[in-house]
C-alpha cells in the first residue's frame, strides 16, 4: 500500500489478556518507530527498529511490552497481561534512512486499545 | 532531555479569522521541529518541518511556522482558518541525524475548534 497500515484498528481486551498489534510500514523504509498516545496526550516514544534490529527500547513502560521486526519489514508490538493503564492508541511510524540526513516519519492510523 | 510545551490546550476561532498556535521547545542542540495535525480517528499528518535555513517555513493547507531560536519557539500560523481545520495539532522536536536520534518528542497538543 501507499502508506503505513496498522491492524487491528480497534482492540478490546480483558485485563490480563495478551494482545498483538501489527504494523506494515511503507515498503523499503528502513526505520520503524512505535509510539503510545494516551487519551488527551501527545504520542510518546516506545521503541525503534533499524531493519530487524531493535536499537532502542528505552520507552517501553514495562517488561510486559515486547516488540519485534524479524524480517525487517512488518513489526508486531505485543503486550502481555494487559492492564487498564495500557489503554491508549498505539501509533507506528516508518521512515527512510540515508546517512546523516533526517528523514520524515510517516504515521499509520493507529490501533486503539481498550482494556476493561 | 528534549521537551515540548504547548501552553494552549484548547483554542476556538471563527472561520476566516487568523490563527496562531504556540510551541516552545527545549533541546540541547539545533532542533529539528515539526507540526503535525491529527483528525479524529486518523493518524498524524505532517504540516511542516524546520531543519535549517530560512526560519519561516511554509507547509501544506496554507500553514506556516516561524522558528525563533532566542525564544525557543516554533509557533504555527494560518491567516484565515477554514472549518475543516478543526483538529488536534501537535508540535514535536526530533534530534538531527538518523536512527534512534530521530525519535520525536511531542507536546500535549492543542485542540482547535472552528465556529461558523
Amino acid at each position: 500500500g501507499a502508506g503505513v497500515s496498522q491492524s487491528p484498528r480497534y482492540k478490546v481486551a480483558k485485563r490480563g489478556q495478551d494482545v498483538a498489534l501489527r504494523c506494515d510500514p511503507i515498503s523499503g523504509h528502513v526505520s520503524l518507530f512505535w509510539y503510545q498516545q494516551a487519551l488527551g496526550q501527545g504520542p510518546e516514544f516506545l521503541t525503534y527498529f533499524q531493519n530487524e534490529a531493535q536499537l532502542d527500547k528505552s520507552g517501553l513502560p514495562s517488561d510486559r511490552f515486547f516488540a519485534e521486526r524479524p524480517e525487517g519489514s512488518v513489526s508486531t508490538l505485543k503486550i502481555q497481561r494487559t492492564q487498564q493503564e495500557d489503554s491508549a492508541v498505539y501509533l507506528c511510524a516508518s521512515s527512510w534512512t540515508s546517512g546523516g540526513r533526517y528523514n520524515e516519519q510517516f504515521f499509520g492510523p493507529g490501533t486503539r486499545l481498550t482494556v476493561l | 532531555a528534549q521537551s515540548v510545551t504547548q501552553p494552549d490546550i484548547h483554542i476556538t476561532v471563527s472561520e476566516g479569522a487568523s490563527l496562531e498556535l504556540r510551541c516552545n521547545y527545549s533541546y540541547g542542540a539545533t532542533p529539528y521541529l515539526f507540526w503535525y495535525v491529527q483528525s479524529p480517528g486518523q493518524g498524524l499528518q505532517l504540516l511542516l518541518k524546520y531543519f535549517s535555513g530560512d526560519t519561516l517555513v511554509q507547509g501544506i493547507k496554507g500553514f506556516e511556522a516561524e522558528f525563533k531560536r532566542s525564544q525557543s519557539s516554533f509557533n504555527l500560523r494560518k491567516p484565515s482558518v477554514h472549518w475543516s481545520d478543526a483538529a488536534e495539532y501537535f508540535c514535536a522536536v526530533g534530534g538531527g541525524g538518523t536512527g534512534t536520534a530521530s525519535k520525536l518528542t511531542f507536546g500535549t497538543g492543542t485542540r482547535l475548534q472552528v465556529t461558523l
